[in-house]
């Protein structure tokens, strides 16, 4: 079954208005979980390390102000896209490692934000 | 950011037939891994490659390493239709960081 959760998956708002996704991890607990955006046709890019109990570290060229992290819980990760234009239209992933290892990781199955 | 490229950029084979995605990456690595997508989805772990290490297998999958060369070939044989997809190597620094994703490679399998 589903080690990582996204809600939701899909959403679609006005130019604007903030959204907010989270990312669950259903079988462990995360203290650090991941954030990457995937446009169409091409890979995915970090965008934020989110760190349970302190600040998300952010990726040189992504405001921190506009992808404001938090990580409320050790399963519980929120990404919220505040004020959101048509160009922060994109497929929003998170991840969270594999806790044995630390090295390959969980995927969610993302959340595609449509701004109009 | 970004580690490199991967090539071919999309690759179109029959079923039956094997198909080679090759990678390349600009940095020191502890780990080399492939992720595969379908299309609109979320992403699932292949297969993970040490630095150390220079070939490694898993059942239709084999995956090479050229440190020296800064590259990572993933082979899959006899595709299938239900490969179709696309595939991704990533590389991870040190232990417990983030992936950093290469381009891709899209596969299309036909029947």
């Amino acid at each position: 079954g589903a080690v990582v959760s996204q809600h939701p998956s899909r959403v679609i708002c006005k130019s604007g208005t903030s959204v907010k996704i989270e990312c669950r991890s259903l079988d462990f607990q995360a203290t650090t979980m991941f954030w990457y955006r995937q446009f169409p046709k091409q890979s995915l890019m970090l965008m934020a390390t989110s760190n349970e109990g302190s600040k998300a570290t952010y990726e040189q060229g992504v405001e921190k102000d506009k992808f404001l992290i938090n990580h409320a819980s050790l399963t519980l990760s929120t990404l919220t896209v505040t004020s959101a234009h048509p160009e922060d239209s994109s497929f929003y992933i998170c991840s969270v490692p594999k806790q044995e290892t630390y090295n390959e990781q969980f995927f969610g199955p993302g959340t595609r934000l449509t701004v109009l | 950011s970004q580690q490199g490229e991967e090539d071919p950029q999309a690759l179109s084979i029959q079923e039956g037939e094997n198909a080679t995605m090759n990678c390349s990456y600009k940095t020191s690595i502890n780990n080399l891994q492939w992720y595969r997508q379908n299309s609109g989805r979320g992403l699932v772990h292949l297969i993970l490659i040490r630095s150390n290490e220079r070939e490694k297998h898993s059942g239709r999958l084999r995956v090479t390493l050229d440190t020296s060369k800064k590259s990572s070939s993933l082979l899959i044989t006899a595709s299938r239709a239900a490969d179709t997809a696309s595939y991704f190597c990533a590389t991870v620094r040190q232990a417990g960081t983030a992936l950093i994703f290469g381009k891709g490679t899209t596969l299309s399998v036909s029947s």
